[in-house]
């Protein structure tokens, strides 16, 4: 079983700064890595699938880079909205599995 | 509007029984494997199960293993859990999602309902 693990746990950023989230998988998986973003009292919305792609509508402010064990999402330029916990998922094994979560919130 | 609507959640005793539903909507439900997935109160997000668009693959999480069970209606556009043997544990929201692809069952999940709570407790 694949176990994901984020850093940091929570991220103190300023509106309009960029925030730099880790993302670490026990073993390879490849490409097949998700970014998630959730606010409070909502559902997860998919940013980020295949490490690196945006999904249709997210902002190009929202980056995905890695691969194998090593995943990094990059938000340049927070806004008010980007205020959230993030999640990554590896789909490269059963069972697909979530990271704890990085909490990024207003400094 | 592609959406996915859960329901039947509610409060139950531990060693109780309850059947979730998620009604879909928007798009072609039979021609995408779909997922639960579960959050703890104050908790992340935790993959329960999945099932594949004709039903012939279901995989669980070793949480849930032997006590819930994943099905589907393609004619009614519905997914269902269907979660026996409850445990204090188990209380979470529990969200239905659509997988990405329609081409694979192990994948990221694109589109989510609004969730349902389940609440174990005596």
């Amino acid at each position: 079983e694949i176990v994901m693990t984020q850093s940091p746990a929570t991220l103190s950023v300023s509106p309009g700064e960029r925030a730099t989230l880790s993302c670490r998988a026990s073993q390879s998986v490849n490409y097949n890595l998700g970014w998630y973003q959730q606010k409070p009292g909502q559902a997860p919305r998919l940013l980020i699938y295949s490490a690196s792609t945006r999904v249709t509508g997210i902002p190009a402010r929202f980056s995905g880079s890695g691969s194998g064990t090593e995943f990094t999402l990059t938000i340049s330029g927070l806004q008010s909205e980007d205020f959230a916990v993030y999640y990554c998922q590896q789909y490269n094994n059963w069972p697909p599995a979530f990271g704890p979560g990085t909490k990024v919130d207003i400094k | 509007e592609v959406q996915l609507v859960e329901s039947g959640g509610g409060l139950v005793k531990p060693g109780g029984s309850l059947r979730l539903s998620c009604a879909a909507s928007g798009f072609t439900f039979r021609s995408y494997s779909m997922n639960w997935v579960r959050q703890a109160p104050g908790k992340g997000l935790e993959w329960v199960a999945s099932i594949s668009t004709s039903s012939s693959y279901t995989y669980y999480a070793d949480s849930v293993k032997g006590r819930f069970t994943i099905s589907r209606d393609n004619a009614k556009n519905s997914l269902y859990l269907e979660m026996t043997s409850l445990r204090a544990e188990d209380t979470a929201v529990y969200y239905c999602a659509r997988d990405y692809n329609d081409y694979d069952i192990l994948d990221s999940f694109d589109v989510w309902g609004q969730g349902t709570l389940v609440t174990v407790s005596s």
